[in-house]
């Protein structure tokens, strides 16, 4: 497709279940950013990769949270032993690089933690 | 840690009406750019502003980049319905390529 892809759209889990939630960016796009937001509210950044390494990382909220990026293209955003507090929509974005000038957003992925 | 602080927080208006949204900073950004986002779905990239003091006007829309490149402004001439969403500023921490997101104003303009 010509945008950013994430999947599943949607998922609800059960807290204490990991879960794995995958974005695919636009071809050729060696930036990839993962942002999450609650409800209603500004986004909070979570980790960026340039190609497949991750130089900033600082915004994973604790070491439940990691992210891969493979083939400089699919990134997949981890969550292991899920909390309530873990649910909002993870948004991802890709660019092209040097410098990254616009973001092109991902529809997200609603995580709902029961 | 860089901060980015919007104001107001909800606007509620009546189409016709002028509107500005503000975004704070105590931290100096290489660039900031103007989100909105709608209901589902991702932020779309309004406008970019690099230098201090810039102006830029899209349509009925025009964006400020403060002198020290702390702070900007997004002004809405005669509002319109379709002008709803969440308007979110992000700004491009120096010395990195991580964009830092505003709080979100969340606009509501009304028939």
């Amino acid at each position: 497709g010509a945008g950013v892809s994430q999947s599943p759209s949607n998922k609800v889990t059960e807290k204490g279940k990991d879960v794995e939630l995958r974005c695919d960016p636009i071809s050729g796009h060696t930036a990839l950013y993962w942002y999450r937001q609650r409800l209603g509210q500004g986004l909070e950044f979570l980790i960026y990769f340039q190609g497949n390494s991750a130089p900033d990382k600082s915004g994973l909220p604790s070491d439940r949270f990691s992210a891969e990026r493979t083939g400089e293209s699919v990134s997949t955003l981890t969550i292991q032993r899920t909390q309530q507090e873990d649910s909002a929509v993870y948004l991802c974005a890709s660019s092209l690089w040097d410098p990254p000038e616009k973001l092109f957003f991902g529809s997200g992925t609603q995580l709902s933690v029961l | 840690t860089q901060l980015l602080e919007q104001s107001p927080q909800f606007l509620s208006i009546q189409e016709g009406e002028n509107l500005t949204v503000y975004c704070n900073s105590s931290s100096v950004f290489s660039s900031l750019q103007w989100y909105r986002q709608e209901p589902g779905e991702g932020p779309v990239l309004l406008v970019t502003v690099v230098t201090g003091g810039e102006v830029k006007k899209l349509k009925r829309l025009t964006f400020q980049f403060g002198d020290a490149r702390k702070d900007s402004s997004l002004h809405i001439t005669a509002a319109q319905p379709g002008d709803t969403g969440l308007y979110l500023c992000a700004g491009l921490a120096s010395g990195t390529y991580k964009y830092i997101f505003g709080t979100g104003t969340r606009l509501k303009v009304l028939a």
